[in-house]
């Protein structure tokens, strides 16, 4: 099955910092990806849509220049927090779409990036 | 927002079948119904979905109803490993950033031994 990945898998930074979290799609390509996160016994929650080439399309409420999102190619979507605070402590996901499968909508997800910020 | 309401939390016997409801009352015309379950703190995994017609895979059977405003999961034989969230999506399709899935609060599926 397509399988997607995230990298890295956790990670934990110094309140101010930048992180960067990597999405690929392994055995497919995607046109279009999905950026969600998920705070403790919530449910997951969309924050931008990731098209090759293009940029992103975020949720209301969602800062652009806060999550920084690059689709450079057809295998790789990157969100970037920038200037890290605590209140972004979160389970990060990605999805994405088969290109081969566009028109049944199904999505793959990732396993996920716990962040968090001290 | 999320078009779906599930009930919160729901148990079922090991070896039984499990029936996860989900109401979609203002589902549209062409707005498919798709079925994720997460287990703790891993991505969500796709189990099924459909348009009208009731669907059958390896995991679940998707029963829709004829007015197409709610919809059953069916997990034939549930196993300890069935453990998890369960989401019911109607995937909203927007003109120029293509097919978002908004997540409601799911239901969190219980298999006792």
């Amino acid at each position: 099955g397509a399988v997607v990945s995230q990298h890295p898998s956790w990670v934990i930074c110094k309140s101010g910092t930048s992180v960067k979290i990597e999405c690929r799609s392994l055995d497919f390509q995607a046109t279009t990806m999905f950026w969600y996160r998920q705070f403790p016994k919530q449910s997951l929650m969309l924050m931008a849509t990731s098209n090759e080439g293009s940029k992103a399309t975020y949720e209301q409420g969602v800062e652009k220049d806060k999550f920084l999102i690059n689709h450079a190619s057809l295998t790789l979507s990157t969100l970037t927090v920038t200037s890290a605070h605590p209140e972004d402590s979160s389970f990060y996901i990605c999805s994405a779409r088969d290109i081969g499968t566009s028109g049944s909508g199904e999505q793959f997800f990732g396993p996920g990036t716990r962040l968090t910020v001290l | 927002d999320a078009k779906t309401t599930q009930p919160p939390s729901m148990d079922c016997a090991e070896g039984r079948a499990a029936n996860l409801p989900c109401n979609h009352s203002t589902i549209s015309g062409n707005e498919y119904v798709y079925w994720y379950r997460q287990i703790h703190s891993q991505g969500p995994q796709y189990i099924i979905h459909g348009l009208k017609n009731n669907e059958t895979n390896e995991m679940a059977s998707l029963i829709i109803t004829e007015d197409r405003k709610s919809s059953t999961l069916i997990l034939p034989h549930a196993t300890l490993r069935d453990t998890a969230v369960y989401y019911c999506i109607v995937r909203v399709r927007q003109i120029n950033t293509g097919n978002q899935f908004y997540f409601g609060t799911g239901t969190s599926l219980t298999v006792i031994p």
